[in-house]
């Protein structure tokens, strides 16, 4: 069974303060590596594709990247701003996506 | 250019009731999704249509139908609302069924008393 566990549930950062979210990952045959973001009350907003291992990818104060087994989402210094839920999905051939559970993100100034 | 919109925002329904969740999508896409989501639950797949005129069962299909009216409409019908249905609900759209990019609409919450 394809499965995606997301950790830590939660994180209380402050601002400044670096760190990573993890996305380990079980599936038949990893076609593709997904992070989005997900602010309260809206849908979820692509972030990143990842397709092998090896592959890092960023954007602004984000890098996310791959190895074999699971994915991690890198913030450095982050703001306020960047306070969200971070989701991990996988897509394990030719089903569609499966979802984490997501990381909630807090950036305390 | 509105990407994927969803009809109503909020709807609050009593226990047997039915109701059509609507979804429209702009970006000439291929395929569709629907999603729920409940806390601690996560995004859980509950229909999806991989091109027009075709539909497939994702993880949490009991209690829902869809219909794919055309290429940029997909919508969900509750024939018999279930306490166990309240939740947000999410629909998707994406080039294709492969490891493509997938964007989502802004969600409705539905509440069945």
């Amino acid at each position: 069974e394809d499965q995606v566990t997301q950790s830590p549930e939660a994180l209380r950062l402050q601002e400044g303060e670096s760190s990573s979210l993890n996305c380990s990952y079980t599936v038949s045959g990893l076609r593709g590596l997904f992070w989005y973001r997900q602010d309260p009350g809206k849908g979820p907003e692509f972030l990143f594709t990842l397709y092998s291992a090896g592959e890092e990818k960023e954007k602004e104060r984000l890098k996310a990247t791959l190895t074999k087994k699971e994915s991690f989402l890198h913030i450095t210094a982050p703001k306020p701003e960047d306070s969200a839920t971070y989701l991990c999905a996988v897509h394990p051939g030719n089903t569609p996506l499966v979802f984490g559970k997501g990381t909630r993100l807090s950036v305390i100034a | 250019n509105a990407g994927v919109t969803q009809t109503p925002k909020f709807q609050v329904l009593k226990t047997g009731q039915s109701m059509t969740l609507q979804c429209a999508q702009d970006m000439n896409h291929n395929s569709m999704y629907w999603y729920r989501q409940d806390p601690g639950m996560g995004l859980r797949l509950i229909y999806y249509s991989a091109s027009e005129g075709t539909t497939d069962k994702g993880e949490v299909p009991n209690g829902y139908n869809v219909s794919r009216l055309n290429k940029r409409e997909f919508s969900l019908r509750l024939e018999s609302a279930a306490p166990s249905q309240t939740s947000v609900y999410f629909c998707a759209s994406s080039a294709g069924i492969g490891p493509n990019e997938q964007f989502f609409g802004p969600g409705t919450r539905l509440t069945v008393l």
